[in-house]
């Protein structure tokens, strides 16, 4: 059981280019999560969606985006990137169930220079 | 403005000795707080969790003790072992829609 799993694990960027990053559950859950890590931040929600088409804005959305075009795939997408989101970003997933946990994958490592 | 604040950001204890992390919020409206261990490279990964119509929870030598009207949680390993030296974070939700993480504990177990 693969879970969540994020591609690519590490990718380097220099300013203004694009790139997008995938997140697969095989878990067939309703909610899915993009978060960042920077230290001393903890991890800070980007978006988040409840379902399959939809998406919403989290604590720190700017300069993101993303799509939940089938339930098991979220894909973050940085237009221009810019140094200051040089992070660690995490995809989680959960279902639909206040008691359910959430189950992370481990990690893209993006440096922009 | 954060909306969970977590202490200490690091913490150094002795194998067998106990591991107290403490975290304070302010969103009354949160319903459930969980707990996540992290190890280097990897994701977290959920540890223990408790919803505020209790005041405690045990899971093996972990346990979350909740106090509602000071709007504080904490997490308490007892029997410290090396093997759980790791980073821990607080996290609070409501309606399980938005989570908000603490800013992370590096616990050391010392042997």
């Amino acid at each position: 059981n693969a879970g969540v799993t994020q591609t690519p694990k590490f990718r380097v960027l220099k300013t203004g280019q694009s790139m997008t990053l995938l997140c697969a559950q095989d878990m067939n859950h309703e909610y899915m999560y993009w978060y960042r890590q920077d230290p001393g931040m903890g991890l800070r929600l980007i978006h988040y969606s409840v379902g399959e088409g939809t998406t919403a804005k989290g604590e720190v959305p700017d300069g993101y985006n993303v799509s939940r075009l089938k339930k098991q795939n979220f894909l973050l997408g940085l237009e221009s990137a810019a140094p200051s989101q040089t992070s660690v970003y995490f995809c989680a997933s959960s279902a639909d169930r206040t008691d359910q946990p959430q189950h992370f994958g481990d990690g893209t490592r993006l440096s922009i220079l | 403005q954060q909306q969970v604040k977590q202490s200490p950001q690091s913490l150094i204890v002795q194998k067998g000795g106990i591991s107290i992390i403490n975290c304070a919020y302010e969103n009354t409206a949160f319903d459930y707080f969980p707990w996540y261990q992290q190890f280097p490279g990897k994701g977290p990964a959920l540890l223990i969790a408790i919803r505020p119509d209790v005041s405690e929870k045990k899971e093996g030598r972990f346990t979350i003790s909740f106090n509602k009207s000071a709007k504080q949680f904490s997490l308490h390993i007892m029997d410290s072992q090396p093997g759980d030296s790791a980073t821990y974070f607080c996290a609070a939700s409501r309606d399980f829609n938005k989570f908000y993480f603490g800013s992370g504990t590096k616990l050391n177990v010392k042997p």
